[in-house]
């Protein structure tokens, strides 16, 4: 298994486009998380899904966020529009719902918003 | 409200020298606490779990409930284990669709040769 998949790497926008973050979880995890990652802050939840259901989004900073888990291996994160204050890197992660506290962890998006 | 802090952002210590990286929480109960690692260029992954008593690649973490402490260390540090670090705690009632860490704000160690 490649382990978490998330793409883009790197992503820069402008101010005011809209962005989606991917990713694609470790087969038969069925706990997903986004995370953002920054120097300030550290690592910040921001949703977390359980058998694609939405179970948290309280750390989902505004409406310009939000975050969708069509299938078992496949989520999005969308800002709209981007803002400069969300550069950030965001992160992805799965676990088995057995060994829920052992998260794996993709490679993160590194966001630039100008 | 639980909570997990870790005071130092940045941590910088001599190649040989022993090392402790501080994580205090707040929480109500027993808690199980974790430790993940995230090396420069690779991805976030579990460093060890206190419930395990174990030691990884040198470290340790033991819990102190009278300091409510969950400190990392490891007697002589190595290059190798220039990271950043970040100290978990689970919710207190494990929720029964699944279960989120919260993470504290990381320490990033440097070891200097």
């Amino acid at each position: 298994d490649a382990g978490v998949i998330q793409s883009p790497r790197h992503e820069v926008t402008e101010m005011g486009q809209e962005v989606t973050l991917r990713c694609k979880p470790i087969s038969g995890h069925n706990s997903l998380f986004w995370y953002r990652q920054t120097m300030m802050r550290g690592l910040e939840l921001l949703i977390y899904f359980n058998n694609n259901v939405p179970i948290d989004d309280s750390g989902m900073p505004e409406d310009r966020f939000s975050a969708k888990m069509p299938n078992a291996s496949f989520s999005t994160l969308k800002i709209q529009p981007s803002e400069p204050r969300d550069s950030a890197v965001y992160f992805c992660a799965s676990s088995y719902r057995r060994h829920q506290e052992k998260l794996f962890f993709g490679s993160g998006t590194q966001l630039s918003v100008l | 409200a639980q909570r997990v802090t870790q005071p130092e952002k940045l941590l910088s210590v001599f190649k040989g020298a022993p090392v402790e990286l501080k994580c205090n929480y707040s929480y109500s109960g027993s808690p199980e606490l974790f430790w993940y690692v995230q090396y420069s260029r690779q991805r976030l992954q579990l460093l060890l779990r206190h419930i395990s008593r174990e030691s990884i690649k040198g470290f340790t973490a033991d819990l102190n409930k009278g300091e409510t402490s969950f400190h990392l260390k490891k007697p002589f540090a190595q290059e190798e284990d220039s990271a950043m670090y970040y100290c978990a705690l689970p919710p207190r009632v494990q929720e029964t669709s699944g279960s989120r860490l919260t993470f504290g704000e990381g320490t990033q160690l440097t070891v200097n040769p």
